[in-house]
């Protein structure tokens, strides 16, 4: 069964740095999104990207995030400059269709533990 | 934006015994998935369900759209079980092609 793969599975990172998180979506599929949990609580979205331009994002996606599609199976988030609050489980997601047609079942990679000291 | 509320928040069950998770929403769907989340945090997709009923071995979904709630059930729960449930819907009206999840469901399965 075809996979969505996350990149590394945890990170630890100053306060203050740079990270970039990997995906690397299934091949068919044309929308990407990126989700994030903080500990404890629920999944929450941060922002949906197709036809390489973001498609939608949340209050949460502010001017620090920002996402990519480097080449043709990459799918990147940057987050600039962490905060202790950016400590999460982010996930990549990818789904064949979105949007306003007939929609499918969105497939998810296992996370990437961000921890921010 | 369309509301998703799980219940019960916290279930424990006896190895054996049966259940059921609710999920609750408040516009029109396209999309509903039932998700578990396991204890290194992996989300796996149970089912895609946003009608009708599926079942995978040990564990069954039904949707019915036209009342706005699924149903998920397990029989004969194991400890592998344990872990929490996430809902998450993706409503009919909307160019956006986000999904919306609930808080989730605590599921401990005692041996």
């Amino acid at each position: 069964e075809p996979e969505v793969t996350q990149t590394p599975s945890h990170q630890v990172t100053q306060m203050g740095q740079e990270v970039i998180l990997r995906c690397v979506p299934i091949s068919n599929h044309l929308y990407f999104y990126w989700y994030r949990q903080i500990l404890g609580q629920k999944v929450e979205f941060l922002v949906s990207f197709y036809n390489n331009e973001i498609s939608e994002k949340s209050e949460i996606f502010d001017d620090q995030f920002s996402v990519e599609r480097p080449d043709g199976s990459n799918f990147t988030l940057k987050i600039r400059s962490t905060k202790l609050e950016d400590s999460a489980m982010y996930f990549c997601a990818s789904s064949e269709m979105g949007g306003r047609r007939t929609p499918f079942g969105c497939t998810f990679g296992s996370g990437t533990r961000l921890t921010v000291v | 934006g369309i509301q998703v509320e799980q219940s019960p928040p916290d279930l424990i069950l006896q190895e054996g015994a049966n259940s059921t998770l609710r999920c609750n929403f408040s516009d029109s769907v396209n999309n509903l998935q039932w998700f578990h989340q396991n204890p290194w945090g992996q989300l796996i997709n149970l089912f895609y369900i946003p009608s009708g009923t599926k079942q995978n071995g040990r564990l069954s979904a039904t949707t019915v759209a036209t009342e706005r709630y699924s149903l998920l059930y397990i029989s004969s729960s194991q400890t592998t079980d344990s872990g929490v449930y996430f809902c998450a819907v993706k409503p009919t009206i909307g160019a956006n092609s986000k999904l919306t999840f609930g808080k989730g469901i605590t599921l401990s399965v005692r041996p």
